[in-house]
């Protein structure tokens, strides 16, 4: 079973520039997260889709990250204009859950964002 | 709010020792996961308990969760180089099955 794919790996802009992340989940996981991770700390959840619904996005940024998963797949994050503050790993992660519980999350290798 | 503190920050350990890693709630855990995550890259599911007194095993990695359910702790049996990364634990939020991460810890493995 293939895992969670993300791209790119790595990306550098300059402040104020925009980026965007892209995220394919594992086949058949009905649910998609997106973290930021900061170095030293664990991962903040900024989006949680179930199928094309968003079902958390209460972390956020909204003024300059915007989220959206069409067709209930494959997902991508944006960021403009871009900040200092946002360097950071992206993460992706997917699971089954298509309710109000847990199952285990499976995470990409993550995107690791510098901003100059 | 439900937060999770894990001990040590970070940990060296000379290869082939035994060592001990914990994740403490301040409210009860209704399920708890282990992930282990090389800088800066994804995080790899290890193991996921549910139960108080819960132990489950992977190769040299045993995690358990505390009959009181507000601690956890991983065990890794004579250390090895691979063991070396970040260890993170996430557990259930209480109001809405988020998880909530742990700072990690990072272990560093001596040759």
């Amino acid at each position: 079973e293939a895992g969670v794919a993300q791209s790119p790996r790595y990306k550098i802009i300059e402040k104020r520039q925009s980026v965007a992340f892209w995220c394919n989940p594992i086949s058949g996981h009905a649910t998609l997260y997106w973290y930021q991770q900061i170095l030293g700390q664990g991962p903040k959840l900024l989006i949680q889709f179930q199928n094309n619904g968003v079902v958390d996005d209460s972390q956020l940024p909204k003024d300059r990250f915007s989220a959206e998963r069409l067709k209930g797949v494959d997902s991508t994050l944006k960021i403009q204009p871009a900040k200092l503050e946002d360097s950071a790993v992206y993460l992706c992660a997917s699971s089954r859950r298509t309710g109000p519980s847990t199952d285990t999350q499976y995470f990409g290798p993550g995107t690791r964002l510098t901003v100059l | 709010s439900q937060e999770l503190e894990q001990s040590p920050q970070s940990l060296i350990v000379q290869e082939g020792k035994n060592l001990t890693i914990n994740c403490t709630s301040s409210k009860t855990l209704y399920g708890l996961y282990w992930y282990k995550q090389k800088y800066g890259e994804g995080l790899i599911f290890l193991m996921m308990l549910q139960k108080g007194g819960e132990e489950k095993s992977h190769e040299k990695i045993t995690a358990k969760l505390d009959e009181k359910k507000q601690q956890s702790s991983l065990h890794i049996t004579a250390s090895q180089p691979s063991h070396a990364g970040i260890y993170l634990c996430g557990a259930e939020s209480d109001s809405n099955y988020q998880l909530i991460w742990g700072a990690g810890t990072k272990l560093i493995i001596k040759p």
